[in-house]
């Protein structure tokens, strides 16, 4: 079965300081993974999706993702955290067979601190 | 272009009463899908449509929830009767296609509260 693991509820940062979500996944076959955005009061936005090709996913607003496969994980990263970076991140896997159902993680809330 | 509609934005219901939620997707995209967001969670997928077909209705509680996307364009999603645990968020999402890599588009949402 597929499953997303994102294991902190809360990452702090500084303003300007580097930034690492971590998310880490089981699926079987090849994963299509992504990464979602919520701000308060409105939807998820996208940010970026690995599907296949470079280990290294560049997306919005300066974010980036590093797929490695033997680790199964997709952390988000981002080399200065703004303030305006904080929100609600969710990392995503989809199947590549079957219903090709979307699993989201739990969700890490970002706070970046001025 | 257009993003994901939905309406209303927010409900208030007594328990055992009776609600539902309007979607529509972009343009174009043929698969709709009816997430819930219980606080401090991830969504969890209720109903997969592609076209006006249903692809996934595991997880939907199909003794009060139902939901239809008759001409395969905008859909609605019913809680019949509501239960205090239904509370949540109810988010639309829309995709291109139903096998393609494409990501999801969501909605704004529906915040629902059952007292």
């Amino acid at each position: 079965a597929q499953s997303v693991a994102q294991p902190e509820d809360q990452v702090n940062v500084a303003e300007g300081n580097p930034l690492t979500v971590k998310c880490t996944y089981s699926v079987s076959g090849n994963p299509y993974l992504f990464w979602y955005v919520q701000y308060p009061n409105r939807g998820l936005q996208f940010l970026l999706k690995y599907i296949t090709g470079d280990n290294l996913v560049k997306g919005s607003y300066g974010f980036e993702a590093e797929f490695n496969k033997s680790q199964t994980s997709f952390h988000l990263k981002k080399p200065s955290a703004l303030v305006s970076d904080s929100a609600l991140y969710f990392c995503a896997v989809r199947g590549s067979s079957g219903t090709y159902k979307y699993i989201f993680g739990t969700g890490t809330r970002l706070k970046v601190l001025a | 272009e257009a993003g994901v509609a939905q309406s209303p934005r927010y409900k208030i219901i007594e328990k055992r009463q009776s609600v539902a939620f309007w979607c529509n997707p972009i343009s174009g995209h043929a698969t709709l899908y009816w997430y819930q967001q219980i606080l401090g969670q991830g969504p969890k997928l209720l109903i997969q449509f592609q076209n006006n077909g249903v692809v996934d209705d595991s997880q939907l509680p199909k003794d009060r929830f139902s939901a239809e996307r008759l001409k395969g364009v905008d859909s609605t999603l019913k809680i019949q009767p509501a239960k205090l645990e239904d509370s949540a968020v109810y988010l639309c999402a829309s995709t291109e296609s139903f096998t393609g890599y494409n990501e999801q588009f969501f909605g704004p949402g529906t915040r629902l509260t059952v007292l």
